[in-house]
């Protein structure tokens, strides 16, 4: 079956502009997750989903940072007023539930900062 | 809190030689663990995973990792080495905090596989 997607795949934006990307996950999984993967910092969470409610948002790195997740389906990660260290790649997972039910992760949305 | 600390940053081995990706883990109660693979330009692809269950977990593509209560260890092995396995790997466990599975990666470890 279909994996999860993300779109796009590339992104370069100019500094102070707002950037959106957008995770389709896998039909029927009800958890979605977005990870942040950047040089200097590894993985790392940014947010968790739960049908359309996000119960934890304690990774996300700054009020600049905003997501939204409508249906219990695709997920839209807004990032207002780009900075030079947002660059990274964004990679969005879903599972079937919360808790230790593995996660599968999309391909990645590789965002450049200029 | 829960945390990974993978013990090496790069590997090299030869190919048809033995795997070790040395993995520690920290958790106040007993974790979920994964390993992840990640090949250049590719998303990031399950290994294996233990869940409380057998501690001896096979994953896919030969890989298989031993969890380790006592020495707070999930280190991944593989008994010959291929050229396609050389990529990124790394070492997860799944936040059990507000139940949310959200993951914990560990640093990293980048695999080279020698001719």
């Amino acid at each position: 079956g279909a994996g999860v997607s993300q779109s796009p795949s590339n992104k370069v934006t100019e500094k102070g502009k707002d950037v959106e990307l957008r995770c389709d996950p896998i039909s029927g999984h009800t958890a979605l997750y977005w990870y942040r993967q950047s040089l200097g910092q590894g993985l790392e969470f940014l947010i968790y989903f739960q049908g359309n409610s996000a119960p934890d948002k304690s990774g996300l790195p700054s009020d600049r940072f905003s997501a939204e997740r409508t249906g219990g389906s695709v997920s839209t990660l807004t990032i207002q007023r780009t900075q030079q260290e947002d660059s990274a790649v964004y990679l969005c997972a879903s599972s079937r539930d919360w808790g230790s039910y593995e996660q599968y992760f999309g391909p990645g949305t590789r965002l450049t900062v200029t | 809190a829960q945390s990974v600390t993978q013990l090496d940053s790069h590997v090299s081995v030869s190919e048809g030689t033995p795997v070790l990706l040395r993995c520690n883990y920290s958790s106040s109660y007993s974790p979920s663990l994964f390993w992840y693979v990640q090949h250049p330009n590719k998303g990031l692809q399950l290994l294996l995973k233990y869940t409380s269950a057998a501690t001896l977990v096979k994953g896919i593509n030969g890989f298989e990792a031993e969890f380790k209560k006592s020495e707070t260890s999930f280190h991944l092995t593989k008994p010959s080495a291929h050229m396609s396995d050389a990529a990124e790997y790394f070492c997860v466990v799944s936040s059990s905090s507000g139940n949310t599975g959200k993951l914990i990666f560990g640093q990293g470890t980048t695999l080279q596989v020698k001719p």
